[in-house]
């Protein structure tokens, strides 16, 4: 069946310009996760979803960054006044209804570049 | 808290010797252990998971992981290395309990170089 779905694949901008991120998670997943992946590094979470509700934004590094998930599926992550830090990789991962263990199913990123 | 330590950044290996990648834990709950690949502008692929069943789990592609609680420790391996193999791997622990029962954390990763 489809996987994870992030779109755009790639995205340049200028210093200061908004950017929207999109994802599709597994048709049926409860649970949807981002994450910023800095070259070279490990992915790190920024926020987490069980279907609309917004339960951790601990990880959004600034209130320039804000996500969202209205109808419990597409979720989107908006950048505001980006900035050279904000390039990065940016996951998205989905999981099915909480169970203990389960793995997280991820869609392969929107690379971000910041000009 | 939970925390995951990858102890080498890079490993090489020859096509066809074993691979192990090392991975240290810690974590306040019983943690669920994860190894993710992740090829080249690809997203993350699910190795294998250990969810306190069996110690030992297989995976795919012939790549198991024990859990060694007294060592804290839950180390990938392989018998065999193969070209394909070479990609970036991160173990990542996941703590059930408490509010921060769904937040996974990722080590930073090592890089497998595969050598003909």
């Amino acid at each position: 069946g489809a996987g994870v779905s992030q779109s755009p694949r790639y995205k340049v901008a200028k210093r200061g310009q908004d950017v929207a991120l999109r994802c599709d998670p597994i048709s049926g997943h409860v649970s949807l996760f981002w994450y910023q992946q800095a070259l070279g590094q490990g992915p790190e979470f920024l926020t987490y979803f069980q279907n609309e509700a917004q339960l951790d934004k601990s990880g959004l590094p600034s209130d320039r960054f804000f996500a969202e998930r209205p109808e419990g599926s597409v979720s989107t992550l908006k950048i505001q006044r980006t900035q050279q830090e904000d390039s990065a990789v940016y996951l998205c991962a989905s999981s099915s209804p909480r169970e203990w263990g389960q793995p997280q199913h991820f869609g392969d990123g929107t690379r971000l570049s910041i000009l | 808290a939970q925390s995951v330590t990858q102890l080498d950044s890079h490993v090489s290996v020859s096509e066809g010797t074993p691979v192990l990648l090392r991975c240290n834990y810690s974590s306040s709950y019983s943690p669920s252990l994860f190894w993710y690949v992740q090829h080249p502008n690809k997203g993350l692929q699910l190795l294998l998971k250990y969810t306190s069943a069996a110690t030992l789990v297989k995976g795919i592609n012939g790549f198991e992981a024990e859990f060694k609680k007294s060592e804290t420790s839950f180390h990938l391996t392989k018998p065999s290395a193969h070209m394909s193999d070479a990609a970036e791997y991160f173990c990542v622990v996941s703590a059930f309990g408490g509010n921060r029962d769904d937040k996974i954390i990722f080590g930073k990763g090592t890089r497998l170089h595969i050598l003909p």
